[in-house]
């Protein structure tokens, strides 16, 4: 067990609707890191918050947004849902603003029909 | 550009065999780390190692052993005397000093260990 929560562990949705991912870090991290995991473009990083800010960005489409709130608690957003958001969403955690060592939540299975 | 690449994607063992799963790595960073995590079927990401630009010194750890060189811009991972607990998909991932705090990933070796 990592320490880090992802809430909910599946979900099931239809396209053009809107989700929201939630994910604790460990206790003490205050990076969180959003990851998406689909069978064709493989493991990506989406955004990286630090202590409630945005810190870096990846391959993260404008349907999509995060936040950190703070008690450091982060959720993604994914509205506007197509077919190919179908991935498994992965939230990671670390103590630093550099990523040493990245723990990672079991992920949000999504599910888009 | 950053990129990691693990140009086997799948491979097969029989138990008590070795294995080595081998990464390569681009980037223009002088100050970067290296990671190895394991993806068991269950589906959660589990961290193996960290290793920086700085520390070529292999690494061993039980039966899994990584052999860093920065000649060849390598990070394998040997899996000693393999067991079915090993089957897995195994990802190399990079982040660079100069390149924020973007983990980049290479798309993983699947792993199946025959009993």
């Amino acid at each position: 067990d990592s320490g880090v929560t992802q809430t909910p562990k599946h979900l099931i949705t239809a396209t053009g609707q809107r989700v929201t991912l939630r994910c604790s870090p460990r206790s003490g991290d205050l990076s969180v890191y959003w990851y998406q995991q689909s069978l064709d473009q493989g493991l990506q990083f989406l955004i990286q918050y630090y202590n409630g800010e945005e810190r870096a960005k990846g391959n993260i489409l404008e349907r999509f947004s995060a936040q950190q709130f703070p008690d450091l608690h982060s959720e993604l957003n994914l509205s506007s849902l197509e077919l190919g958001d179908s991935a498994l969403y992965f939230c990671a955690s670390s103590d630093g603003l550099v990523s040493y060592e990245q723990y990672f939540g079991p992920g949000t299975r999504l599910t888009v029909t | 550009a950053q990129k990691v690449t693990q140009a086997q994607t799948e491979i097969s063992v029989v138990e008590k065999e070795d294995v080595t799963l081998d990464c390569v790595y681009e980037t223009r960073d002088t100050t970067y780390y290296l990671f190895w995590y394991k993806q068991p079927p269950s589906g959660e990401l589990v961290f193996l190692i960290r290793r920086n630009s700085f520390d070529e010194q292999n690494e061993i750890s039980g039966r899994y052993s990584w052999n860093f060189q920065k000649s060849t811009s390598s990070f394998n991972f040997t899996i000693t005397a393999s067991q079915v607990v090993d089957s897995a998909v195994y990802f190399c991932a990079l982040s660079g000093m100069n390149t924020g705090n973007q983990f980049y990933f290479g798309t993983g070796t699947s792993l199946t260990v025959i009993p």
